[in-house]
């Protein structure tokens, strides 16, 4: 199985500030990997595909980048609505795997 | 406007079974893979089992941790999924979401609609 890991854990910084969440996989897994938001008591929602392509009505502050093994996630002026955990996926193989999160928090 | 809504969810005894509903709509419920992605309380995501398209006979993926005790199925009258859960273990006790792959002439697709969960509880 591919593991994936994100770093840091959790992070807490101020509004306005640039934010950045990594994301390493065990194997290379080409430009496979996804990023998702999870609000407290919500479902995660869809933020970036194929390593750095937003969805549709993402918000351009936030970007991503990487491939192969490491990869990036990077909100370049954290807002309120931000506060969330941030979870990374490859859907290179089975079994799909995810990150264990990254919880961003307001300073 | 693209809806995933999940059923079916509560209290269970370890050994027992239930049945999860995700109910689709806005989309060509055939031309989609869905998936099921469960997290249990205060923890990370988990995918635990896909169920592909038409064009690729509906075949199923599972984890290592629920193959052998979950199916998963779907009734194209109804366009839904379902997750039948047998000999459940207190380990399986998470909120369950349905998850829809996004679709296009390649192979490799991520998530892009998620439904709101529903809570199974798995304890004696």
């Amino acid at each position: 199985d591919i593991q994936m890991t994100q770093s840091p854990s959790s992070l807490s910084a101020s509004v306005g500030d640039r934010v950045t969440i990594t994301c390493r996989a065990s194997q290379g897994i080409s430009s496979w990997l996804a990023w998702y938001q999870q609000k407290p008591e919500k479902a995660p929602k869809s933020l970036i595909y194929a390593a750095s392509n937003l969805q549709s009505g993402v918000p351009s502050r936030f970007s991503g980048s990487g491939s192969g093994t490491d990869f990036t996630l990077t909100i370049s002026s954290l807002q309120p609505e931000d506060i969330a955990t941030y979870y990374c996926q490859q859907y290179d193989s089975f079994p799909l795997t995810f990150g264990g999160g990254t919880r961003v928090e307001i300073k | 406007e693209v809806r995933l809504v999940e059923s079916g969810g509560g209290l269970v005894q370890p050994g027992g079974c239930l049945r999860l509903s995700c109910a689709a709509s806005g989309f060509t419920f055939s031309d989609h893979y869905i998936d099921w992605v469960r997290q249990a309380p205060g923890k990370g995501l988990e995918w635990v089992a896909r169920s592909r398209d038409k064009r690729n006979g509906y075949s199923t993926e599972y984890a290592a941790s629920v193959k052998g005790r979950f199916t998963i199925s779907r009734d194209e009258s109804k366009d839904s999924v379902y997750l039948q859960m047998n000999s459940l273990k207190t380990e399986d006790t998470a909120v369950y979401y349905c998850a829809r792959r996004s679709s296009g002439s390649g192979s490799y697709y991520p998530f892009d609609y998620w439904g709101q969960g529903t809570l199974v509880t798995v304890s004696s």
